[in-house]
């Protein structure tokens, strides 16, 4: 049973386009993270939510959007999408929010191409 | 601001050789310190974490980290490496206290590690 899953693996897409990414967890956590790996390896946090609510908005560019209709998915969502978005995001989710390092489990990664 | 630094990008390591990967953090205070391991096409793992106390941390696959508070590191080790250990290697850090009530890691750059067999 796959604890993390993000859908698709690759996406592949033209500048201007809106494009979303589906993550889902079946491990009953109640936080929720997207992370984005640049070309250069670094992993850097976007968003978390806790309970269907936002705890952490990163500076991230308002076309994208984070969407949790439940606390066993986190969406995301990017509008007109722009050359600088492709990388590979990453979902993850946690126990609990409040106890600092608590242990992250990882999706397999969404590799986003924009041509 | 916290930041973390895996100065070797790729290491290639014969089967059965030893094996340590270098991480250094800047942060004000002890910050709690992970290693995650991302194999090809698969999300990250955690490997082992470290928040406090004993500073050689017991990792899952035989690994083992220890951490050095004088000399901000946070190194990676296993005594004797298998083929399968080839994937990249991420450090990462987390503030001590969830002012917010949540916590975020900062990701080192990665160490990509290559096995001969």
């Amino acid at each position: 049973d796959t604890a993390v899953s993000q859908t698709p693996k690759y996406l592949v897409t033209q500048m201007g386009n809106d494009k979303s990414i589906k993550c889902e967890q079946n491990l009953g956590h109640d936080t929720m993270y997207w992370y984005k790996q640049d070309s250069k390896k670094f992993l850097k946090i976007m968003f978390s939510y806790n309970n269907k609510e936002l705890i952490i908005n990163e500076t991230v560019p308002n076309r994208f959007s984070p969407k949790s209709p439940d606390k066993a998915h986190l969406n995301l969502h990017i509008n007109s999408l722009e050359l600088g978005d492709s990388a590979v995001y990453f979902c993850a989710s946690s126990q609990d929010r409040a106890r600092p390092g608590e242990k992250l489990f990882f999706g397999s990664g969404t590799q986003l191409s924009v041509l | 601001a916290q930041s973390v630094t895996q100065p070797d990008i790729h290491i290639t390591v014969s089967e059965g050789a030893s094996l340590e990967l270098r991480c250094n953090y800047s942060y004000g205070a002890t910050p709690y310190l992970f290693w995650y391991v991302q194999s090809p096409g698969q999300g990250l793992q955690l490997l082992l974490k470290y928040f406090s106390g004993d500073t050689l941390v017991q990792g899952i696959k035989g690994f083992e980290a220890e951490f050095k508070r004088s000399q901000s590191s946070f190194n990676l080790r296993k005594p004797s490496v298998h083929w399968s250990d080839a994937a990249e290697y991420f450090c990462a850090v987390a503030p001590p206290v969830s002012g917010a009530g949540s916590y975020q890691l900062t990701f080192g750059k990665g160490t990509k590690l290559s096995v001969i067999p």
